[in-house]
């Protein structure tokens, strides 16, 4: 099985500030998607990163995947009170021949306005 | 817009029984999944179906777990005796096809076992 260690598990920020929130596996990946969970509801897709050192970005958040394929980070700009919820990283695994993903253990964020 | 379904949406059920989770995936895609997610906690794989038969599974998905595809639309997850500790929100999931690793999820069926 293959980990994915995401940091911080919590965090808790005023509106306005910036955050980055990170993804780590000593595993390499096909590809890493980001989703982002409400209570009581399924992960939603933000982002699908694929080559090494690919940056997205989505309005405010940037995605990057790692040069090796084994790490993500997201950071978000002026964060926002829409933007709490659960954080998930999700890696596609080269070795299962992409047929599953890997959750990541969650980044629980919370915007204080 | 395509969108995963899972019916239904809370589920309570005595320990020892049986239950089936339904999904409706969204059509045309191929692979189909089965996770949960037991209360703040991660979300943990469970089993993949591809082609009508499972192409991988978890340790979690012991003999006591079945999925089946029966029409070609609804894909189920069946535990046969259920346990206090199955209590979780499951979720299904779907994918275009091999090459497209993005994966949708449905909104969950919390399975509360009592």
């Amino acid at each position: 099985t293959q980990l994915l260690e995401q940091s911080p598990q919590f965090l808790s920020i005023q509106e306005g500030e910036n955050l980055t929130v990170y993804c780590n596996s000593s595993s390499v990946f096909s590809s890493l998607q980001w989703y982002r969970q409400e209570p009581g509801e399924g992960p939603v897709l933000l982002v699908t990163v694929v080559t090494g050192g690919e940056v997205k970005k989505l309005k405010r958040l940037t995605f990057q995947f790692g040069d090796a394929r084994k790490d993500s980070s997201l950071h978000i700009t002026a964060a926002q009170p829409g933007d709490t919820g659960l954080y998930l990283c999700a890696g596609a695994s080269l070795q299962t021949g992409a047929n599953n993903l890997f959750f990541g253990t969650g980044t629980r964020l919370t915007v204080i306005p | 817009e395509p969108e995963v379904t899972q019916t239904p949406s809370h589920q309570v059920t005595q320990m020892g029984q049986e239950v089936i989770l339904r999904c409706v995936p969204i059509s045309n895609h191929l692979y189909f999944y089965w996770y949960r997610q037991i209360l703040g906690q991660k979300v943990e794989f469970l089993v993949s179906f591809y082609n009508n038969e499972i192409s991988e599974k978890s340790e979690i998905f012991d003999d006591q777990f079945s999925v089946e595809r029966p029409d070609g639309s609804n894909f189920t997850l069946k535990i046969r005796s259920t346990k206090l500790e199955d209590s979780a929100m499951y979720f299904c999931a779907s994918r275009p096809d091999r090459t497209n690793t993005e994966a949708f999820f449905g909104q969950g069926t919390r399975l509360t076992v009592v």
